[in-house]
């Protein structure tokens, strides 16, 4: 029972377009999202994260939207540098719960 | 260290085999999750202590996999009897807040390859 799923396992844009990562969830009692961004031989490092209070949280060149009634969200990065490519990981818990559940990662591919 | 440190970086294990791997949180944390990263997947939670107190172990996969963190600090994840199904990356993260999962920040972890 996949809980969270990003759909697309690749991802490649040119450098200055936009990337756009999406998730889709399906428990309802997650209230918190967060994305993950992992470079090979190193663990998850936090990116940006959004309350379910919220349907827009921007960060620099980052920006969470969170559609609840969609049960999805996607991360945009604007201006996409090659430096931004790695593994995104989209991430939800729960008031109630002491973990983070993953989707399976999004391989971003920023090409120069 | 400035950040959450695992060791050995690399194990490799005969079926059969007790493993043990061992996480050190950053200084002052007192929540410490273990996870397990099978090959083209997301991490998946295993446990969860707030200081030395494991407050969620519902992920583990079998009784045949134990962790503790007796003084609040280093954690150690111990697998009995590995399977070829454990070959994995275990991460380890710590975090400063005892509410929520915000920020948690992960160590590189420890590739087990078990044959």
């Amino acid at each position: 029972d996949q809980q969270v799923k990003q759909n697309s396992p690749s991802l490649s844009v040119q450098e200055g377009r936009i990337s756009i990562l999406n998730c889709d969830y399906t428990n309802s009692m997650f209230d918190y999202f967060l994305w993950y961004k992992k470079y090979p031989a190193e663990g998850p490092t936090f990116l940006i994260s959004i309350s379910s209070i919220k349907d827009k949280n921007e960060d620099g060149r980052f920006t969470v939207f969170l559609n609840k009634s969609a049960k999805h969200l996607s991360l945009h990065i604007v201006p996409s540098q090659p430096g931004d490519s790695a593994v995104y990981f989209c991430a939800a818990s729960s008031a109630s719960g002491s973990r983070l559940t993953f989707g399976e990662g999004t391989q971003l591919t920023v090409n120069p | 260290g400035a950040g959450v440190s695992q060791s050995p970086r690399y194990k490799v294990a005969k079926r059969g085999q007790d493993v043990a791997l061992r996480c050190d949180p950053i200084s002052g944390h007192v929540s410490l999750f273990w996870y397990q990263q099978a090959l083209g997947q997301g991490p998946e939670f295993l446990t969860y202590f707030q200081n030395e107190a494991q407050l969620d172990k519902s992920g583990l996969p079998s009784d045949r996999f134990f962790a503790e963190r007796p003084e609040g600090s280093v954690s150690t994840l111990k697998i009995q009897r590995t399977q070829q199904e454990d070959s994995a990356v275990y991460l380890c993260a710590s975090s400063s807040s005892q509410i929520t999962n915000e920020k948690l920040f992960f160590g590189s972890g420890t590739q087990l390859s078990v044959l």
